[in-house]
């Protein structure tokens, strides 16, 4: 089955610094998804992203299929951005989650 | 438009006990998903329906697990004779099989003792 890698695991920044996070897998997937789960809440949606490179406010996503992998970047972090973003590759509606990177961002 | 809705959000438990947790898909959803988070992991497919249908449950343990969605909208999960590995929180997510992004509820966090 897929497996999947997030790096790192976690993150500690100081506000206004960027990151960038990444996601690995072992499979080729047609549907590519980040979330956010803030501590003890629900996972949110970030972006969709299968393929090439998608930007919503803050946030940059880059997903080379080929290479099966996918990377997360944010740009000038905020403290209300700490928690953990999480990885989901899939086909046919089917998702396989990473285990997440877990970010703190101190003022 | 509302998102998708769980109850109960926590529910304690003795081992043996049995506990019944409802989801409530964002209308026009065709797809739901259970899906079972243990603490620090990633959220783990349980089962996923396409309307009334199981489409894949083959990570659902059988011997204790079940889930239904008999009109194709809400949807049960029961759990008989909890275990304290089951611990987690489980989530429930729904998508358009024509678009296929997924939304997630606010998830149901189970203790078992």
């Amino acid at each position: 089955g897929q497996q999947v890698q997030q790096s790192p695991a976690s993150l500690v920044l100081q506000e206004g610094e960027n990151a960038e996070l990444q996601c690995n897998f072992s499979s080729t997937a047609t549907q590519l998804q980040w979330f956010y789960q803030s501590p003890g809440g629900s996972l949110v949606s970030l972006l969709s992203n299968p393929s090439g490179t998608k930007h919503t406010g803050r946030l940059t996503s880059t997903t080379v299929t080929k290479e099966r992998r996918s990377s997360l970047h944010i740009s000038s972090s905020q403290t209300t951005d700490s928690g953990t973003y999480l990885c989901a590759p899939g086909s046919f509606n089917k998702l396989t989650f990473g285990a997440g990177t877990r970010l703190a961002v101190c003022p | 438009e509302a998102g998708v809705t769980q109850s109960p959000r926590y529910a304690v438990l003795q081992e043996g006990q049995a506990v019944s947790f409802w989801c409530d898909p964002i209308s026009g959803h065709d797809t739901l998903y259970w899906y079972q988070q243990p603490r620090d992991q990633g959220p783990q497919l349980l089962v996923y329906f396409r309307d009334e249908a199981v489409i894949d449950n083959s990570q659902l343990p059988s011997d204790r697990f079940s889930a239904v969605r008999p009109k194709g909208t809400n949807s049960t999960l029961k759990i008989q004779s909890a275990k304290q590995g089951d611990t987690a929180t489980y989530l429930c997510a729904s998508s358009s099989s024509d678009w296929g992004e997924q939304y997630f509820g606010p998830g149901t966090r189970l203790t078992v003792l």
